[in-house]
């Protein structure tokens, strides 16, 4: 089955700091890839969209310029979290789908979980 | 927009027997509606998928049904086993939107 990878899985840092994480398909190539943020026992809150080679697509609500996302690769999507504060703690999952192929599932990571103190 | 309901209590279920869970959506009906499995701690794994045009799914110890006249879907897990324990979610995806909209889970225990 498609695998989908993150780095780190948890990452601890300073209020002010920025933080990338990184997420991989490792079998496939990825077309799209979807960015969450899951609060505890809450549902998956999707925060963009991008498409590799283009702009994400960030939904409402969510400030572009504080989560900077890059696809540059059909492998591989990046998260940037600009300036942490506490409030950003929060459980971050990448999905992963090839829009050629796939039948609308999506392959998730297995998350990053951060932490700003 | 759609809206995703399972129920938000945790389902008990002794080893051995069927769980099922369920999800309802509120507005349109999807032209997909899938259910991943989410371990603490972890993201979600894919489990099965099921179109607007089938009634019922399988695999292996897994059904699934859709009921687009009650706007349902209902997840069964047969022989079910302690490893069987996490959380479910149920997601909708139009044929339209590739992006699906996910509910909020519901939390399976099994007890040996």
């Amino acid at each position: 089955g498609a695998v989908v990878s993150q780095h780190p899985s948890r990452v601890i840092c300073k209020s002010g700091t920025s933080v990338k994480i990184e997420c991989r398909s490792l079998d496939f190539q990825a077309t799209t890839m979807f960015w969450y943020r899951q609060f505890p026992k809450k549902s998956l809150m999707l925060m963009a969209t991008s498409n590799e080679g283009s702009k994400a697509t960030y939904e409402q609500g969510v400030e572009k310029d504080k989560f900077l996302i890059n696809h540059a690769s059909l492998t591989l999507s990046t998260l940037t979290v600009t300036s942490a504060h506490p409030e950003d703690s929060s459980f971050y999952i990448c999905s992963a789908r090839d829009l050629r192929t796939s039948d609308h599932e999506q392959f998730f990571g297995p998350g990053t979980r951060l932490t700003v103190l | 927009s759609q809206k995703i309901e399972q129920n938000s209590e945790a389902l008990n279920i002794q080893e051995g027997k069927t769980a099922t869970l369920t999800c309802n959506y509120t507005n349109y009906s999807p032209a997909y509606l899938q259910w991943y499995r989410q371990d603490p701690g972890r993201g979600p794994v894919f489990l099965l998928l099921i179109r607007e045009n089938e009634k019922e799914k399988r695999k292996e110890r897994l059904k699934v049904t859709f009921d687009t006249t009650l706007k349902q879907s209902l997840f069964h897990i047969t022989a079910s086993q302690p490893a069987d324990s996490a959380t479910y979610l149920c997601a909708t995806s139009s044929g339209g939107s590739y992006i699906p909209t996910f509910g909020r889970g519901t939390s399976l225990i099994v007890h040996p």
